[in-house]
């Protein structure tokens, strides 16, 4: 199947624990994002990729370290876990010069 | 200059109506407009989306209605149906690589 995946798809852990979300595309994009979508189901872009260099990063914090080793590749690794990091993220990928975003089917964190 | 505001936040309407989602923006610059869907425990997906200098795009049951003068746009389901019971938002880009998502709005169809 052509699609953007997400693993894993549910990943519950403990405050000040370090995790990474894995997200992979074979849609031949050269363009990749993180989406976080809170409780209030409101989504907002994290970080955006293109040809495996940080083109966005919208103020994220520091403990949040996106890694693209490939283009089909974007993983986001987070650092010391708080409970504001519950949320669902969402990887999603495009063509750089064409505007549709695909996204994968998320990953919902819950930080105890 | 950045927000994209959506209304209203949730909408029941009776299969066969005609559930209408409303999107303001401010930022002149944008120059695409999807309106994506969202079931339950799934990703978003593009339903439709329309440039600024097109004041009207159909889709099947789905059509988009841009006014560039007033700076909003809507999204209208005809013969809406219980399984386009979903999370609707709208979105607004300048260029490709940033979305403005809109807060969304949790549409019910009612059998």
């Amino acid at each position: 199947d052509t699609a953007v995946s997400q693993t894993p798809k549910y990943l519950v852990t403990q405050m000040g624990n370090d995790k990474s979300i894995k997200c992979e595309q074979n849609l031949g994009h050269d363009t990749m994002y993180w989406y976080k979508q809170d409780s209030k189901k409101f989504l907002k872009i994290m970080f955006s990729y293109n040809n495996k260099e940080l083109i966005i990063n919208e103020t994220v914090p520091n403990r949040f370290s996106p890694k693209s080793p490939d283009k089909a590749h974007l993983n986001l690794h987070i650092n010391s876990l708080e409970l504001g990091d519950s949320a669902v993220y969402f990887c999603a990928s495009g063509l750089a010069g064409g505007n549709e975003q695909f996204f994968g089917p998320g990953t919902r964190l819950t930080v105890l | 200059q950045q927000q994209v505001k959506q209304s209203p936040q949730s909408l029941i309407v009776q299969k066969g109506g005609i559930p209408i989602i409303n999107c303001a923006y401010e930022n002149t610059a944008f120059d695409y407009f999807p309106w994506y869907q969202q079931f339950p425990g799934k990703g978003p997906a593009l339903l439709i989306a329309i440039r600024p200098d097109v004041s009207e795009k159909k889709e099947g049951r789905f059509t988009i209605s841009f006014n560039k003068s007033a700076k909003q746009f809507s999204l209208h389901i005809m013969d809406s149906q219980p399984g386009d019971s979903a999370t609707y938002f709208c979105a607004a880009s300048r260029g490709t690589y940033k979305y403005i998502f809109g807060t969304g709005t949790r549409l019910k169809v009612l059998a």
